[in-house]
């Protein structure tokens, strides 16, 4: 079975700090996902990677970066937390042209 | 660009019976897959079925069907036999075929009642 590991199931910070969401998965998947989930907004891309060091804006990449130096692994990086970030974050990958499958996802909240 | 659009919230059923959750999407693309997802509470989203727009038989998977009309481009979910476990968040999604990138609709929680 395929495994997409978060690294934490619940997180608080602050404004202001940076903040670092960690994704790992274990099935050499070219394609990672991050997502955040808002009620009645479902989930909406934020950026996704493709390959190695490589990467591409989603739908609301403001406010964030991203970082995946390793097949596995795609980091999800909040520069200058903000309140309004305050979300369910989700990350998911897939082989080309295959579903995607997801992790259980971080709740962040920003105080 | 491409929406997807679930016109119903919250919708609840009672155990063993059957419901269907809407679903419909704008596109000018020809080629592409529709897939449905369920995200029980406090749990890890999973695929639930996926539809090929090409193949113009409804795809099945057990319990669940859908009822995909291509034309009105209408991707709707039914569940038979409803379980206390199909109580969930279920979200309709939409992928072009030449992209790995998924659009999701804004969801609809499922409540089964015994």
């Amino acid at each position: 079975d395929v495994k997409v590991t978060q690294s934490s199931r619940y997180l608080v910070k602050r404004t202001g700090e940076k903040v670092f969401l960690e994704c790992v998965q274990d099935m050499d998947h070219e394609n990672m996902f991050w997502y955040r989930q808002d009620p009645g907004l479902g989930l909406r891309l934020i950026y996704f990677s493709y390959d190695v060091k490589m990467k591409e804006k989603g739908d609301i990449p403001e406010g964030y970066s991203v970082s995946r130096e390793k097949k596995e692994r795609f980091s999800l990086i909040l520069e200058s937390a903000s309140t309004n970030q305050t979300s369910m974050y989700l990350c998911a990958s897939s082989s080309t042209n295959q579903p995607q499958h997801f992790g259980d996802g971080t709740r962040l909240s920003i105080l | 660009a491409q929406t997807v659009t679930q016109s119903q919230p919250e919708m609840s059923v009672q155990e063993a019976e059957t419901v269907t959750l809407s679903c419909t999407y704008d596109t000018s693309e020809n080629n592409y897959y529709l897939f449905w997802y369920k995200q029980p509470p406090s749990r890890q989203m999973i695929l639930v079925i996926r539809q090929e727009a090409y193949k113009q038989q409804n795809a099945t998977e057990n319990r669940f069907s859908v009822n995909f009309q291509k034309a009105a481009k209408s991707f709707s979910l039914k569940i038979s036999d409803s379980q206390l476990g199909d109580t969930a968040m279920y979200f309709c999604a939409f992928r072009a075929y030449n992209t790995d990138k998924l659009i999701f609709g804004t969801g609809t929680r499922l409540q089964v009642f015994p």
